[in-house]
């Protein structure tokens, strides 16, 4: 099993470009996100995905879309890229079992900068 | 507000001494607590967790404690190992839905050898 699967790896665009990063998971998880991490910042929540078919907005959603495409996959779409979203950005999934703690399974991560 | 933190963005530990890692929390809703990992140019990684109806687990070297009316957790691992040199970060989750864990700043870990 490849876990959770992030591309691209690296990315550089300029202001104004846009771009998707993609996701995948093969552990048949139901709940899937994007996070962000800055310098000196913990993860912070973009958007989240409880289920096929349904998309919530997280703590920094602003300057980004999502689609649950099926159950394995979750992609991120910054139309305009702006030079406050360089960050490096992490998806993860996770089973979320009824009445149990919600251990994310996270990917490798996309390290994104925008000139 | 920060809901969950941790104050200590750094901690230096010697090879083979007690790691003491530090986290509190503001919000009384939180039902779970969990530690990740994380190492350079990867993914956090879960380490261990603790529900809110416990004071203690433990897993190997690694003990997780909560006291949950200072709101406070922390974690404990004995004996450090160099490989435990990493960004630790301290997540919580009000167990209600599927919504994101919400993440401490994280405290970086080096074990001196």
């Amino acid at each position: 099993n490849a876990g959770v699967t992030q591309t691209p790896k690296f990315q550089v665009l300029k202001t104004g470009q846009s771009m998707t990063l993609q996701c995948a998971q093969d552990m048949n998880h139901n709940s899937m996100y994007w996070y962000r991490q800055d310098p000196g910042m913990g993860l912070r929540l973009i958007y989240y995905s409880a289920s096929e078919g349904t998309t919530d907005k997280g703590e920094v959603p602003n300057g980004y879309n999502v689609s649950r495409l099926n159950k394995r996959e979750f992609s991120l779409r910054l139309e305009s890229a702006a030079p406050s979203q360089t960050s490096v950005y992490f998806c993860a999934s996770s089973a979320h079992p009824v009445g149990s703690y919600n251990e994310q399974f996270f990917g490798p991560g996309t390290r994104l900068t925008v000139l | 507000d920060q809901q969950v933190k941790q104050n200590s963005p750094s901690l230096s530990v010697q090879e083979g001494r007690i790691s003491i890692l530090n986290c509190d929390y503001t919000n009384s809703m939180f039902d779970y607590f969990l530690w990740y990992k994380k190492y350079p140019a990867e993914g956090p990684t879960f380490l261990i967790s603790i529900s809110s109806i416990k004071d203690k687990n433990e897993d190997g070297r690694f003990t997780v404690f909560l006291n949950k009316s200072a709101k406070h957790l922390s974690l404990h691992i004995v004996p450090s190992q160099p490989g435990d040199s990493a960004v630790y970060f301290c997540a919580a989750d009000s167990g209600g839905g599927a919504d994101g864990l919400t993440f401490g700043k994280g405290t970086h870990l080096i074990i001196q050898p």
